[in-house]
């Protein structure tokens, strides 16, 4: 079965800095995906970025970057110049390719970002 | 287009009492997942379907709990009896497995059970 951790409950950033959130995973697969999905006090639940484990790599979307390390099984992402509106909680996400193609979630980092 | 619609958002039932969450799916998509948020366990599926059809459903508790698809815009879960224990918030989400990995999520359901 695979796992997700993410080892940091909370964090918090000011405004206009970086912050790096951590996640690694355990899995004997070697084709699958991984995410990082937000979650704002809405509740709704956002994807942020994706990345398939075939590409070497590391996916962007504008303000987002991940640094996916295979062979560690680890997947942070990194949010650059960080906005208020970023404040919520961060879920790091699994999803095997083939066979059951259910999300696997860690338990979330809640992030805070201070003016 | 629509995203995937979830009804209702709100509901507060009492202990014993059966309750239906409804999903429509995101026109077009073949995949629909129940997934179910709570502090102590996190983020969890309950069971999803492919083309209707129910794939994998190890993750309903137990026989309170059914899912149903009749058609592919719309699917149910239900609990019977429902228990304290099962407040939560649920949410739907839907893919397109043949060309697309993302699922997109509904708004989900905060369920209430007193």
């Amino acid at each position: 079965a695979q796992t997700v951790t993410q080892s940091q409950p909370e964090m918090s950033v000011q405004e206009a800095e970086t912050v790096t959130l951590s996640c690694t995973y355990d899995t004997s697969e070697s084709n699958y995906y991984l995410f990082w999905y937000k979650q704002p006090p809405s509740r709704q639940m956002i994807l942020v970025i994706r990345q398939e484990a075939y590409k070497q790599q590391n996916a962007t979307e504008n303000r987002f970057s991940v640094n996916f390390q295979k062979a560690a099984k680890s997947f942070s992402l990194k949010i650059s110049d960080s906005q208020l509106g970023d404040t919520a909680m961060y879920f790091c996400a699994f999803m095997r390719r083939g066979g059951s193609e259910k999300l696997v979630f860690g338990k979330g980092t809640k992030l805070t970002v201070n003016p | 287009d629509a995203g995937v619609i979830q009804s209702p958002r709100h509901e507060v039932t009492e202990m014993g009492q059966e309750v239906t969450l409804r999903c429509k799916p995101i026109s077009g998509h073949n995949s629909l997942f129940w997934y179910r948020q709570t502090m102590m366990r996190g983020l969890e599926l309950l069971i999803y379907f492919n083309n209707n059809v129910p794939i994998d459903d190890s993750g309903m508790p137990e026989d309170r709990f059914s899912a149903k698809m009749p058609n592919a815009s719309f699917s149910t879960l239900k609990i019977q009896p429902s228990e304290p224990r099962d407040s939560a918030v649920y949410f739907c989400a839907s893919r397109q497995r043949d060309w697309d990995y993302e699922q997109y999520f509904g708004p989900g359901t905060r369920l209430t059970v007193t």
